[in-house]
Parts: C-alpha cells; structure tokens; sequence
C-alpha cells in the first residue's frame, strides 16, 4: 500500500534556530500534501496545503513566513519552522491524497520541542 | 465554515462495555469520512466511509455513515483496555478537498 516516509521523529533545536521536516512518497506520486500540527490530547489541527509546483495554501492564523512549505516534485514535501520558539514546540504530522482523491496517507509524524 | 464535530470529548469504560462514538459534520463537497485511531503516535486508518448505509466492520469494529443526517458512528463491542485511544474522525471535502478532522474522543477502557 502507499507509503509516506516522514523526518526525522522528533528533534529538539534552540530558540531562533530553524528545523525542516521532509515527508516523501515512496511509492505513489503524491499531488497534494496537507500539514497538520497536533498539541496534547488535542485533534489535528491541519495548517496548510501544499500542491505539486505551486505556492502553499495556508489555514487561517497559520504564518506563512514563520512555516515555509515546498513541494518541489511529486515525491518530497518539507516544512520549515522558522526562528522556532517554545510555543512551536507540537506533534507535526504530514498526510498525501491519494490520485483519486478519496484516500489520505499519514507520516509518522515529527516531535518538535524547542528549548 | 466547514467543520467536524465529535461526541463525547471523552469516555471511560469497563473492559467488556460497548461503546458508540459520534461524529457529525458540515462540509462542502463531502467526498469521504473516515476514522482513525491514534495511541501514542501517527494516526492509524480504520474506515473510510463514502457511501450511506453501508456498514464496514473489522472485527469488533464496525462503521456506518448516514449523508442525509450527516453523521457516523463508530462502535466497538466487548472492549479491550487495548482500545484505549484518542479516536479521530475526519472528512474529506471542501473547496479544496482537504481533510478535516474533528475534535477527537478520548477512550480509556479500564480492566
């Protein structure tokens, strides 16, 4: 079945300091990628979409220069958080569409803490 | 706005109990419902729900969608302390066909 490979699982960075987090298809072209973040016991919260060769679009409240989106071919998706600070500190998880539009693919997800 | 509502927030049972769970939405361009259960990780895909009245079952997992309503449920029979999980309900749809999640049911199945 469709696969997406998600990283790293966690890391932990600095205050001020950027992180990027890579989610790749690897086995089926995925057109669109959505982005979530997810605090404790909380729902998934998604914070953009990103298409294949165009610019991202963002969920209401979600900064778009803070978190940067690339979709640069049909198998890599990154998320750049930048200049984190303690509040960007969450649960990140990306998810593909399947072609036919029906089905979504989840990574494993990325622990952000950032000290 | 397009949203997803789940019911209860929480809910804590004895092992053996049934337990139903609840989500209603409001979404434009409704394609797909689906459920997922989430421990301590990346969400776990359990049913995907398209079509009215037509109940998927896995185990003692069952799910049922009504389009006219606009609601599912998700039971789970004879529970086990290893159903212990935030369940999450999301819909596929909107003017961009994203998917939207609900606000989740904490389940804690005690022994």
């Amino acid at each position: 079945g469709a696969v997406v490979s998600q990283h790293p699982s966690w890391v932990i960075c600095k205050s001020g300091t950027s992180v990027k987090i890579e989610c790749r298809s690897l086995d089926f072209q995925a057109t669109t990628m959505f982005w979530y973040r997810q605090f404790p016991k909380q729902s998934l919260m998604l914070m953009a979409t990103s298409n294949e060769g165009s610019k991202a679009t963002y969920e209401q409240g979600v900064e778009k220069d803070k978190f940067l989106i690339n979709h640069a071919s049909l198998t890599l998706s990154t998320l750049t958080v930048t200049s984190a600070h303690p509040e960007d500190s969450s649960f990140y998880i990306c998810s593909a569409r399947s072609a036919d539009g029906y089905g979504y693919t989840f990574g494993s997800g990325t622990r952000l803490t950032v000290v | 706005e397009d949203k997803v509502v789940q019911s209860p927030l929480s809910l804590v049972v004895h092992e053996g109990d049934t337990v139903t769970l609840n989500c209603s939405y409001e979404v434009t361009n409704f394609r797909s419902l689906l459920w997922y259960k989430q421990e301590k990780k990346a969400p776990t895909f359990l049913f995907m729900l398209t079509s009215s009245g037509i109940e998927k079952k896995s185990g003692r997992l069952s799910s049922i969608l009504d389009k006219k309503e606009l609601f599912s449920i998700l039971n789970i029979t004879a529970t086990q302390t290893g159903d212990s999980a935030i369940y999450l309900c999301a819909v596929g749809g909107g003017a961009t066909n994203k998917l939207i999640f609900g606000t989740g049911t904490l389940l804690a199945v005690q022994p």
